[in-house]
């Protein structure tokens, strides 16, 4: 058990919906990442915030945001949802030591849009 | 170019060793890492190395970096059936202050009983 938590596990849902991923990082990690995982393009770094801040973006599309909360917790929301979406997304938070960011990823919700 | 690429599938016979390679293409990473990934599951961190070695070993796992060529590899000594999982090379660059990650394409490795 990593220590993040992502809700929920599954998720089915229809082309042209709305859905809010939640994500709560380890106690005392204040960077969140987003990642989406699919069969033919690996891992995908979506977003990544910082104590509340947007940090850096990687190839999220438009019709995808996300946001970190005051409690650190984050959420990405997915709208416009298209068949191609299907996927597992994951959250991740990170801490440093000793100059090694390690990033512990959760277990992930697997989205499928039908 | 930031792009780490992997080959897709590895696979081994129990209790031999098994090389899964990397390459990438940012030579000012500062560390790289591998993480493991068992089915159903997000990633778990392995191991890492600075790109100021040339080799780590942890347990079974053999790290090398080659710097002049770009190029990660991770060995896994006596491999084991729960070693079966999907593996993730990922370059770090500092960058403005923030650390920014890239990961592979993911390396597939089944080992046959």
């Amino acid at each position: 058990d990593s220590g993040v938590t992502q809700t929920p596990k599954h998720l089915i849902t229809a082309t042209g919906q709305r859905v809010t991923l939640r994500c709560s990082p380890r106690s005392g990690d204040l960077s969140v990442y987003w990642y989406q995982q699919s069969l033919d393009q690996g891992l995908q770094f979506l977003i990544q915030y910082y104590n509340g801040e947007e940090r850096a973006k990687g190839n999220i599309l438009e019709r995808f945001s996300a946001q970190q909360f005051p409690d650190l917790h984050s959420e990405l929301n997915l709208s416009s949802l298209e068949l191609g979406d299907s996927a597992l997304y994951f959250c991740a938070s990170s801490v440093e030591r000793l100059g090694v960011e390690t990033q512990y990823f959760g277990p992930g919700t697997r989205l499928l849009v039908l | 170019g930031e792009d780490v690429e992997q080959s897709l599938f590895l696979s081994v016979r129990e209790g031999d060793s098994s090389v899964i390679n990397c390459t990438y293409t940012d030579s000012s990473s500062t560390y790289l890492y591998w993480y493991k990934q068992e089915p159903g599951a997000g990633l778990q961190l392995l191991t890492y190395i600075f790109s100021n070695m040339d080799m780590k070993q942890d347990q079974r796992l053999t790290v090398l970096l080659n710097k002049k060529d770009k190029h990660l590899s991770l060995r896994i000594a006596d491999t084991q059936t729960g070693d079966s999982a999907i593996y993730f090379c990922a370059e770090t660059i500092t960058s403005g202050g923030y650390q920014k990650v890239t990961f592979g394409t993911g390396t597939k490795l089944q080992v046959i009983p």
